[in-house]
């Protein structure tokens, strides 16, 4: 079965310094990896998808990375903002299934 | 707008009360999924369809029932609610093509469930 891990389960930083957040799973054979962002109390906003036959994705201030090779995945934030404040969660698809991490909660500090 | 709904959005039961989560999407997508989300122990597949009369289990389908007979809609039943599906529930939508290819997932804005 997949394990998805992320670490660290949580960072505080202060406004402006770039970050990276880690994201793993134990089975390579992946269709796709998807990074989520959730406000507390609310749905999953997706922020960015990666076919397993891509290496990376951007959007804005946003990059992640894929390395099925070795089960890993990377979300780098740019020069983060207090509103970046919420927690991220990547998902591995599995053909038809989908796991998730426990998410990296990220407090950007003004 | 492209959207997934869901009602309730909060739901206070007691053991045994049947009830039902209705999820809908407009985005005409074939794949839907059911998932709750639990402290420490992150979001967990309940149930997903593949299409129309195409439903298969999760991680943790005990104690859950779905139906898809329409492409918008997919339901989750609980027949006989009891207190460890006390949860943050969400359904999410998402289109899928032939070869493996899924497309990014779409979530509803979660139904608070609590049974007492």
């Amino acid at each position: 079965k997949q394990e998805v891990t992320q670490i660290p389960a949580a960072l505080s930083v202060p406004e402006g310094e770039n970050l990276v957040l880690n994201c793993s799973f134990t089975d390579s054979a992946i269709y796709n990896l998807q990074w989520f962002r959730q406000d507390p109390g609310k749905g999953l906003t997706s922020l960015l998808l990666i076919q397993s036959s891509q290496r990376e994705q951007t959007s804005g201030r946003l990059n992640a990375s894929l390395d099925k090779s070795s089960g890993r995945s990377t979300l780098y934030i740019a020069a983060s903002q207090p509103g970046d404040s919420a927690t991220y969660l990547c998902a591995v698809g599995n053909f038809n299934k989908f796991y998730f991490g426990s998410g990296t909660k990220l407090n950007v500090k003004p | 707008e492209a959207q997934v709904t869901q009602n309730p959005r909060y739901l206070i039961t007691v053991t045994g009360k049947k009830l039902t989560v209705t999820c809908s999407q407009n985005m005409n997508h074939e794949y839907m999924s059911w998932y709750r989300q639990d402290p420490g122990l992150g979001l967990r597949q309940i149930y997903y369809s593949m299409n129309v009369e195409v439903t298969d289990k999760g991680d943790v389908p005990e104690g859950y029932k779905v139906s898809r007979k329409e492409k918008r809609n997919f339901p989750l039943i609980l027949e006989s609610p009891s207190p460890n599906q006390t949860s943050l529930y969400f359904c999410a939508s998402n289109q899928a093509g032939t070869g493996g290819w899924i497309d990014e997932q779409y979530f509803g804005p979660g139904t608070r469930l609590t049974v007492t």
